[in-house]
């Protein structure tokens, strides 16, 4: 069972920029056949997928938030990086890392999670 | 994009009794250069993450209980919980996976005790 582990700050004021990390124990991270993923949910809400990144480091984004976030991928340490830019209340969501499969296309493993709160 | 439905909103069964919940795409999921359906199921409890049950629509993933089960093919698909026991409380998912890389979720059934 691979673990994912998200860290980040908790609260961000409007315009500022969310960086959140998620790092991964095990060494799944570099077989080509997973793809490293960010997930939000709003309080109360369903799922919304936000983008995923090779650990080659190509990307592809939900074409809904593409234009405000980016991905990256740091290999020596197993973590890959989100970046989405001039937040608002309505980027308050807990974001979940995940691991997506992609020869069953789906997430068969998750971080825990954390609460990301946009709040002047 | 392609959108999902689900039905019902929420759900209340009696213990021991089938669940069915039903998700609905806009576009047919299923690619027949892999004979797959790209459609996957999750099941969210209270303060965890979603836990993949079903994927290819009808896959059981390893460690998950015979009783949920998964069908449909093309647009229309269903989870069965054959037998309903307290710890499947829960809110459950679908989820879509198409080309271009593009993915989205149902907007949930949520599943109680009657």
């Amino acid at each position: 069972q691979v673990l994912l582990q998200e860290s980040g700050p908790g609260l961000l004021k409007p315009s500022q920029t969310l960086s959140l990390t998620c790092v991964v124990s095990d060494d799944s991270f570099h077989i080509g056949g997973f793809y490293w993923s960010w997930i939000r949910q709003h309080p109360g809400k369903a799922l919304e997928w936000i983008g995923y990144i090779h650990y080659t480091g190509t990307t592809y984004h939900n074409p809904s938030l593409q234009s405000r976030t980016s991905l990256s991928v740091d290999t020596s340490k197993k973590q890959f990086s989100l970046r989405l830019t001039s937040v608002t209340a309505a980027d308050t969501a807990v974001y979940f890392c995940a691991r997506l499969r992609g020869v069953t296309a789906s997430f068969d493993n998750w971080g825990q999670g954390t609460l990301v709160t946009v709040s002047s | 994009e392609i959108v999902m439905t689900q039905s019902p909103d929420s759900l209340a069964v009696s213990l021991g009794e089938r669940a069915t919940i039903n998700c609905k795409s806009s576009q047919s999921l299923f690619y027949s250069s892999k004979n797959k359906n790209y459609l996957a199921w999750y099941q969210q409890k209270p303060g965890q993450p979603p836990r993949l049950l079903i994927y290819w629509a009808s896959t059981r993933q390893s460690g998950v209980p015979d009783r949920f089960s998964g069908s449909g093919s093309g647009t229309d698909f269903t989870l069965t919980i054959s037998s309903l026991q307290a710890e499947d409380v829960a809110v459950y998912y679908c989820q879509q996976y198409s080309t271009p890389p593009s993915i989205t979720f149902g907007p949930g059934t949520r599943l109680e005790i009657k």
